[in-house]
């Protein structure tokens, strides 16, 4: 069953933009890319999801490469609030998701 | 306001028994999912429903059963043959089961062996 793959760590500035990235590398053509994030102790939010063309929304954006095998999640003005472990899934024809280990954002004030 | 609510939030089992956690859902889906979370790891799926009384196996099913009877009710069995059940268990819900739509998560229930 294919992963997607992420860094492990990644650490920001508040105010600034930060690009997570993620290796989809086999991803099929009907799967959805999906970030969530996790804080510790709590069930994992929803972020953004999307299938071939860039996504926005008021959380996030989302750029999936045009070969499909990367994405990036772009937090354009990062918060304190936005710590916390990002995951890139797979959103499968049946609605599974497959998780990865994450990348844990750090965001120093 | 509607959600996920799981409980209870902290679960212990004795050697040999069996435990129920509860998932219940206002959200009208149809789509229902439970996930295990070990320390420092993603998710994994242990069994989705898709509609009423209808259940599939997800990758680490063993020791684990599930049922489906009420829309908006997912409860899951962590049996005495899950030999390692000590864990954060997720329970999610999705307007569809498709891969299109995002999933709800609830606030989980930490599983501890006594």
């Amino acid at each position: 069953d294919a992963k997607t793959t992420q860094p492990n760590s990644m650490e920001s500035n508040e105010e600034e933009p930060v690009h997570l990235p993620c290796n989809h590398s086999t991803i099929s053509g009907t799967d959805y890319i999906h970030w969530y994030r996790q804080l510790p102790s709590q069930g994992p939010e929803y972020v953004i999801h999307g299938l071939t063309s860039n996504v926005n929304n008021r959380m996030a954006s989302l750029a999936i490469a045009e070969d499909r095998k990367s994405s990036t999640l772009i937090l354009h003005r990062a918060t304190l609030r936005d710590a916390a472990v990002y995951y890139c899934t797979r959103g499968t024809s049946y609605g599974k998701l497959t998780f990865g280990q994450g990348t844990i954002l750090t965001v120093h004030p | 306001d509607g959600g996920i609510t799981q409980s209870p939030k902290y679960l212990f089992r004795k050697e040999g028994q069996n435990v129920t956690l509860s998932c219940e859902q206002n959200l009208n889906h149809d789509a229902m999912y439970w996930y295990r979370q070990d320390p420092g790891q993603g998710l994994r799926l242990i069994y989705y429903s898709q509609i009423v009384n209808d259940f599939q196996k997800g990758d680490i099913a063993e020791g684990y059963s599930v049922s489906r009877e009420k829309k908006e009710s997912f409860p899951l069995t962590v049996t005495s043959a899950q030999k390692n059940p000590t864990a954060f268990y997720l329970c999610a819900s999705s307007i569809l089961g498709q891969g299109s739509q995002p999933q709800h998560f609830g606030d989980g229930t930490r599983l501890s062996i006594l």
